[in-house]
């Protein structure tokens, strides 16, 4: 069965501090993995897609990355303003979401 | 217009009533997505419509039928739902079917069935 599990579940960090946010899964033909960004009370907006392993995508202060059996994506020097739960999102014969990482961002 | 937008924002219902979803998109994208999320989960795939024909149904219960009348606008038409069926409703289009890299959410619907 196809299973996506993403980690921390939720994560504090103050400005400037960087970390990284984790998506481990298990798919079978894995055809996409797509990281989103989703504030309260409005739909998800989409960030990367990555296919295979090895592959990286950059925007501003994200960092996506791959391998075959999970995802990175990493936060450098993050902002208040990148105060969001980021959900990663497999496609192999379906498409599912891991449960997300609510990120806080403290001045 | 980069906008996908949805009504109502909030709907409160009982149990025997039926009601209506709509999204709107006008950016000439052929492909148009449901989707449940509820509280602290992540959004559940319910229905793609690409070139306003139905290709996936991910085994969602009869009490939700999706319409897409053309190819800007989608309802999710509502009857007999129950309580946990509770959760803000999202939509999304993309450009290509299936193109979940490309799609555009909108707002959602936060539905309470009472």
């Amino acid at each position: 069965e196809d299973q996506v599990t993403q980690s921390p579940e939720a994560l504090r960090l103050q400005e400037g501090e960087s970390s990284s946010l984790n998506c481990s899964y298990t798919v079978s033909g894995l055809r996409g993995l797509f990281w989103y960004r989703q504030d309260p009370g409005k739909g998800p907006e989409f960030l990367f897609t990555l296919y295979s392993a090895g592959e990286e995508k950059e925007k501003e202060r994200l960092k996506a990355t791959l391998t075959k059996k999970e995802s990175f994506l990493h936060i450098t020097a993050p902002k208040p303003e990148d105060s969001a739960t980021y959900l990663c999102a497999v496609l192999g014969g379906k498409l599912i979401f891991g449960q997300g990482t609510e990120l806080s961002v403290k001045p | 217009d980069t906008e996908v937008t949805q009504t109502p924002k909030h709907l409160v219902m009982g149990m025997t009533n039926k009601k209506s979803l709509k999204c709107e998109q006008h950016m000439g994208h052929r492909a148009m997505y449901w989707y449940k999320q509820k509280a602290k989960k992540p959004p559940e795939l319910m229905f793609v419509y690409s070139y306003e024909k139905l290709s996936i149904n991910e085994s969602v219960p009869s009490r939700f039928s999706p319409e897409c009348p053309n190819s800007s606008l989608l309802n999710l038409h509502l009857h007999a739902l129950q309580p946990e069926d509770s959760a803000l409703y999202l939509c999304a289009s993309s450009s290509r079917d299936r193109a979940y890299n490309e799609q555009f959410f909108g707002p959602g619907t936060r539905l309470t069935v009472l």
